[in-house]
This record gives C-alpha cells, structure tokens and sequence, in this order.
C-alpha cells in the first residue's frame, strides 16, 4: 500500500453546492493526480499537481480546480457541482525513489450529485 | 461497489488455465507502460511496468509483453485463479516528455470460471 488516502469515500450533495475532495498521501512523491472513472471510460485525468503550488489541466477539467500548498495533500473542488460531475474519483501520486515512475492509486469517493 | 465499466470486453478463463489480455497504445512517443488489475469497489492496483527499451518482463505468474512496432501490449497470466477476476488496463506515458501523464485504456473484465 503507497500510503494514500482520500476523505471522504462517500458523499451526496445537490447540483450547485461546493464540494471538495481531499488525498493525502504519506510517501513524499512528487506528483500527484486527480482523475473520474466512469462507465464506459477508462481513467480521464482531471488535474494534476508536480510540486508544491504548481499544478496543470488534464483533459476534463472543466468545473474543477485544485490546490497543492503541501506535499502531502491535494485538493480537489467543485466550485458548483453538477449531476455530469456524479463519478468516482481516484487520486494517485507518482515520483519518488527507486519506482519514480510508478502510479499508485487511493481507494476513491464515489459522489453523486443529485 | 461501484461499476467500474458496465460495457467493457469480457475474457472467460477456466480456473487453472492462462489469460491473455491485450491492450493497443496509442501514444508512439510513450516509453514506460503499467498494468493495473481493478477489483470492485477499489482503486486500481499496479501489477507489473515495463520500459520501451525492454519487449518482456516477468513477475510473479504474470508476465507482459511489449510490441512497439504495431504498439501492442499485452499480459499474460499464468494458472489464472478465482482472485484474479478483475477489470485490467494498461496504461502509458513519454517519460521523456516531463509531464508524467499517464494515458489509460478502457480495460477487460477478466472472469475466471471455476
């Protein structure tokens, strides 16, 4: 287990609240990433993060913003959650030691946005 | 759990017997490779990487092999085992490039038949 955690696991809310999602990670890795799973699709990078404050697009960042002012935690919001944005959401880190190239996945939050 | 991919392709394996499951690339430029094995409900777990400059690696009962000239991989599963029935992907990125985003398939359930 790379040491990675995501709070919360669940949650429901309703279109047009704030949300936000937060990985932790305890493995001091430089990258980290924010991706949705849904049916039908493979893993689609939302944003993701190589550094302390420095963070890019992926390809669905629409709606979606981060924030990295630690190592160890990025967070993920939804400014105004809509029901396209109901999915599982997996953060992963990668960049550190011998396997610096090896993505490792949280558990995930499933959000349903009603 | 959550659905990982309600339509994905299907592999049926005979406990005992091996899998093949294959996976098309499709960035040339990409240089490093990952399996992922998904069980319901839970993050994607690393299996086994390999590198462009390699065409087999071999790990324990799994073993992945790498085509670059028609950008093919594929894993190989050896006495393939109730525990193994799971969505696999693979997934790619151009180290060289100094993004590290990874690219994902859409992945294949693999079903083991006892």
């Amino acid at each position: 287990d790379a040491g990675i955690t995501q709070s919360p696991r669940h949650k429901v809310t309703e279109t047009g609240t704030p949300v936000t999602l937060r990985c932790h990670q305890t493995e001091n890795h430089r990258y980290m990433y924010w991706y949705r799973q849904d049916p039908g699709h493979g893993l689609r990078l939302i944003h993701y993060s190589y550094g302390v404050k420095d963070t890019d697009k992926g390809e669905v960042s629409d709606g979606y913003s981060v924030s990295r002012s630690k190592t160890e935690d990025f967070l993920l919001t939804l400014e105004s959650a809509t029901s396209s944005q109901t999915s599982v959401y997996f953060c992963a880190i990668s960049g550190s030691g011998r396997s610096y190239n090896e993505q490792f996945f949280g558990p995930g939050t499933r959000l349903t946005v009603l | 759990g959550e659905s990982v991919g309600l339509h994905l392709p299907t592999l049926s394996v005979q406990e005992g017997d091996n899998s093949i499951i294959n996976c098309a690339y499709s960035n040339s430029a990409s240089d490093y490779f990952i399996w992922y094995k998904q069980e319901s409900g839970k993050g994607p777990q690393f299996i086994i990487d390999i590198r462009s400059n390699m065409d087999k690696r071999q790990g324990q009962r799994v073993t992945v092999l790498l085509n670059k000239t028609v950008k093919h991989l594929s894993l190989q599963i050896a006495a393939t085992q109730p525990g193994d029935s799971a969505v696999y992907f693979c997934a790619e990125t151009p180290t060289t490039s100094g993004t590290y985003k990874y690219i994902f398939g859409t992945g294949t359930r693999l079903k083991v038949l006892a």
